[in-house]
């Protein structure tokens, strides 16, 4: 069975920092694709960023670009997500998600951590 | 960027009726379209890829249709399970964008 657990999330003050992470298992972690998609409390989803099996191909949306660094650890079969300088409008519960296979849909999702940005 | 437009924003309906909630995206995407269900307080759920492929596990009553820019997702026949928020996502490039959800309410 396939599970991902994030963890990570909490309250931060504006301009902290907080690491997230997504522990993998039931499936070949290192074979696939890993994304980060977040959703703002009442809000539409919103895709955060992908890393590709080999970690040679990563994107960002334009929204975190520059302050968060997504990375894996193939061999602990983790994904992470490193957000810095976060804002309030960062304020969601952020899912992590396996690629469909061949395409940049999201076919497995954890439950998601959420991360609440407030003075 | 790709836009993705997503309508109705909400609809009521009855069980047992025929829904259908489509997706517009601003530039050609082929067939790169994924329907997603989401049920309060719980992750979303991938129904549909591909603009037309069903998950496995997914019933029959959900069917998606469409290429290039238009893309439908129609529930054939409305049961008490399905009343949740449904989105859209266009899988063709990065930065990847989703539809703005539609809410299938009870009547």
């Amino acid at each position: 069975e396939v599970q991902l657990v994030e963890s990570g999330g909490g309250l931060v003050k504006p301009g902290e920092s907080l690491r997230l992470s997504c522990a993998a298992s039931g499936f070949t972690f290192s074979s696939y694709t890993m994304s980060w998609v977040r959703q703002a409390p009442g809000k539409g989803l919103e895709w955060v960023s992908s890393i590709s099996s080999s970690s040679s191909s990563i994107y960002y949306a334009d929204s975190v670009k520059g302050r968060f660094t997504v990375s894996r650890d193939n061999a602990k079969n983790s994904l992470f997500l490193q957000m810095n300088s976060l804002r309030a409008e960062d304020t969601a519960v952020y899912y992590c998600a396996t690629a469909c296979s061949g395409g940049r849909c999201f076919y497995y999702w954890g439950q998601g951590t959420l991360v609440t940005v407030s003075s | 960027d790709i836009q993705v437009t997503q309508s109705p924003s909400s609809v009521s309906a009855s069980v047992g009726d025929r829904v259908t909630i489509t997706c517009r995206t601003s530039q050609a995407i082929s067939n790169w379209l994924a329907w997603y269900q989401q049920k309060p307080g719980t992750a979303p759920k991938l129904l549909i890829y591909a603009a037309s492929s069903l998950r496995s596990g997914v019933p029959s009553r959900f069917s998606g249709s469409g290429s290039g820019t238009d893309f439908t997702l129609t529930i054939s026949s409305l049961q008490p399970e399905d009343f949740a928020t449904y989105y859209c996502q266009q899988a063709n490039s990065f930065p990847s964008t989703f539809g703005g959800g539609t809410k299938v309410e009870i009547k």
